[in-house]
């Protein structure tokens, strides 16, 4: 079946830091891939995605390139703010009239001022 | 409201108890969905409804795990006879259809003791 494996955390980098989350997957087809982000105290919200093979998906900074070669989904930032602290999960949706998300176990992100 | 409503927030349970969480989504989304988040761990798909069909229930872990949303709208998930493994924030998603952005709301936090 479909997974995600991603880079456990916790992390924890200094502000204005480059930020590297590792994230690749396993899936039939063409699945779309997604960063979900979880603020504390609130919920899942999608930070970013992409639908097909060399899809970079941006937001907020954030960038993820869909590798289909790699099978992988890595989310990057060039600059972190201490507001970038939370919780990243990578997903994806199969095709195939699959619609669930599948998602990784998630990466705690903290940045230090 | 403006995003998915999921009630209560908390909930404690005594083992054998059944509980019932609710699901409000957004107003006119046509796919709804659950998902459970045992500590540490990524969301894991339970169930997915398009108006009132389920159409997926294959993530129900056990005969235990009942949802329904008889009018295509509110969608409340049951568990009978709650156990200790049952612990884990239940969300949420609702979305127009099955290929836009799914909206999760906050979940609800069950523990049994």
């Amino acid at each position: 079946g479909d997974s995600v494996t991603q880079m456990e955390g916790p992390v924890t980098l200094s502000e204005e830091a480059f930020l590297t989350i590792n994230c690749t997957y396993t899936a039939t087809g063409y699945p779309s891939l997604f960063w979900y982000v979880q603020y504390p105290g609130e919920g899942l919200q999608l930070l970013l995605k992409a639908t097909k093979a060399d899809d970079k998906g941006s937001n907020k900074g954030f960038e993820a390139t869909y590798r289909k070669e790699t099978t992988s989904f890595h989310l990057e930032k060039g600059s972190v703010q201490v507001s970038d602290s939370a919780v990243y999960f990578c997903a994806l949706r199969g095709n195939f009239g699959n619609e669930k998300l599948t998602f990784g176990t998630g990466t705690r992100l903290t940045i230090i001022p | 409201g403006a995003g998915v409503s999921q009630s209560p927030r908390y909930k404690v349970a005594k083992r054998g108890q059944d509980v019932a969480l609710r699901c409000d989504p957004i107003s006119g989304h046509v796919s709804l969905f659950w998902y459970q988040q045992a500590l540490g761990q990524g969301p894991e798909f339970l169930t997915y409804f398009q108006n009132e069909a389920q159409l997926d229930k294959s993530g129900l872990p056990s005969d235990r795990f009942f949802a329904e949303r008889p009018e295509g709208s509110v969608s409340t998930l049951k568990i009978q006879r709650t156990q200790q493994e049952d612990s884990a924030v239940y969300l949420c998603a609702s979305s127009w259809d099955e290929n836009t952005e799914a909206f999760f709301g906050q979940g609800t936090r069950l523990t049994v003791v």
